[in-house]
């Protein structure tokens, strides 16, 4: 039972322009959002977060949007580079387990 | 500040052999936490300690997985007897606090059972 889900496995977006990359979620109790990059052969490496208490978190190219009633998050990054192909999981910790559960990721590639 | 460390990187055994991999965390972090990654899926939740002690082990597949972290620093996963299912990445991470906060991973340890 899949409580974070991110449906797209894989997005192409061409240099320069916004990637936008989407996750659900099915417990409304989870408190703090994360998005993680993942490059070939390494370790996830955290991106950004936000809490469930904003709708937003900005940092540089990186936007975090949290849309509570929709329980759905999604990560804009405007503008797309090269540099940024990589896999993005989408995580959610829940206040009850203090678990952090995860998605199956997206595999984004910004074409130059 | 040294970042969460994990050995070996990689492990090549034999169906029924054993292995054990380890994690050392962030200095401080007093969270520590397995995660697998089969091919293509999810970053699975496996256990969770906090200092010492097991917070959460809903998340490990079987007995023949077993994990330690005497005096709440580095932790030992050990599968034994390892089967052909149990390859993938498998990931530490830390954080220093319960919840609401970043977790940290490590570079992953790669098995690989044949």
């Amino acid at each position: 039972d899949q409580q974070v889900k991110q449906n797209s496995p894989s997005l192409s977006v061409q240099e320069g322009r916004i990637s936008i990359l989407n996750c659900d979620y099915t417990n409304s109790m989870f408190d703090y959002f994360l998005w993680y990059k993942k490059y070939p052969a390494e370790g996830p490496t955290f991106l950004i977060s936000i809490s469930s208490i904003k709708d937003k978190n900005e940092d540089g190219r990186f936007t975090v949007f949290l849309n509570k009633s929709a329980k759905h998050l999604s990560l804009h990054i405007v503008p797309s580079q090269p540099g940024d192909s990589a896999v993005y999981f989408c995580a959610a910790s829940d206040p009850g387990t203090y678990k952090y559960i995860f998605g199956t990721g997206t595999r984004l590639k910004v074409l130059a | 500040e040294a970042g969460v460390t994990q050995f070996p990187s990689h492990s090549v055994i034999e169906k029924g052999q054993t292995v054990t991999l380890r994690c050392d965390p962030i200095s401080g972090h007093d969270n520590l936490y397995w995660y697998r990654r089969v091919m293509g899926k999810e970053i699975k939740f496996l256990l969770h300690f906090v200092k010492e002690s097991k917070q959460d082990e809903s998340g490990m597949p079987n007995n023949r997985f077993l994990a330690e972290r005497t005096g709440g620093t580095y932790s030992t996963l050990k599968v034994q007897p390892a089967e052909l299912e149990d390859s993938g990445v498998y990931f530490c991470a830390s954080s220093p606090r319960l919840s609401g906060n970043t977790i940290y991973f490590g570079e992953g340890s790669w098995l690989t059972v044949v």
